[in-house]
């Protein structure tokens, strides 16, 4: 099946540096990904819609200015989590769909310290 | 209300037993049914795909989708201690949104 890689799988950062988190398609092209966010012993909650080549639409009470994204090719996103604060330590996961299903990447473990 | 509800367990069977998972959801707009197996610190993966009601087996999984109760299930047979993982049910319209349900851990005890 088709493979989608995220980078990396696992950071720590201090309060107040802001991280980038990217997500490839590696054999198919994706002109819409997904980025979901999920907290320790919760289900996964969509943040944000990556649309190629436009802006990237943002579920509601995410703030757009606090997790930038960028779509700037077919095969990839990244999601930038900017001034990173304690409480945004968690698991980032994002997803590309081909026309059958969704393929996730390996997620990406965040710990602001 | 949560969109789609899962009961989180934790769900405890011996090796060989039948693993039954089940989720409800409330928004008839969903078409797509999914049941995504997440191994601890991964992502998911895909285990099951159903599109509209009915029911899809494949090999000792088998996925049942009841539109009309807004209810759907997973059957898991001869379960075995690499299946030991937690089960997320996701559901979407037509747009590769996925709304997932809160996941079930299971534990396959040998």
């Amino acid at each position: 099946g088709a493979v989608v890689s995220q980078h990396p799988s696992r950071v720590i950062c201090k309060s107040g540096t802001s991280v980038k988190i990217e997500c490839r398609s590696l054999d198919f092209q994706a002109t819409t990904m997904f980025w979901y966010r999920q907290f320790p012993k919760q289900s996964l909650m969509l943040m944000a819609t990556s649309n190629e080549g436009s802006k990237a639409t943002y579920e509601q009470g995410v703030e757009k200015d606090k997790f930038l994204i960028n779509h700037a090719s077919l095969t990839l996103s990244t999601l930038t989590v900017t001034s990173a604060h304690p409480e945004d330590s968690s698991f980032y996961i994002c997803s590309a769909p081909d026309p059958n299903e969704a393929f996730f990447g390996q997620g990406t473990r965040l710990t602001v310290v | 209300q949560k969109e789609v509800e899962q009961d989180p367990g934790p769900l405890s069977v011996p090796e060989g037993a039948i693993v039954s998972l089940n989720c409800t959801y409330s928004n008839s707009a969903f078409q797509y049914f999914m049941w995504y197996r997440q191994y601890s610190r991964k992502g998911p993966e895909l285990l099951m795909y159903t599109y509209s009601s009915g029911n899809k087996e494949d090999g000792r999984f088998t996925a049942q989708v009841d539109k009309s109760s807004k209810y759907i299930s997973l059957f898991i047979r001869d379960s075995q201690p690499s299946d030991s993982a937690t089960y997320l049910c996701a559901m979407s319209r037509n747009d590769y949104k996925l709304s997932f349900g809160a996941g079930t851990t299971v534990t396959v005890r040998a």
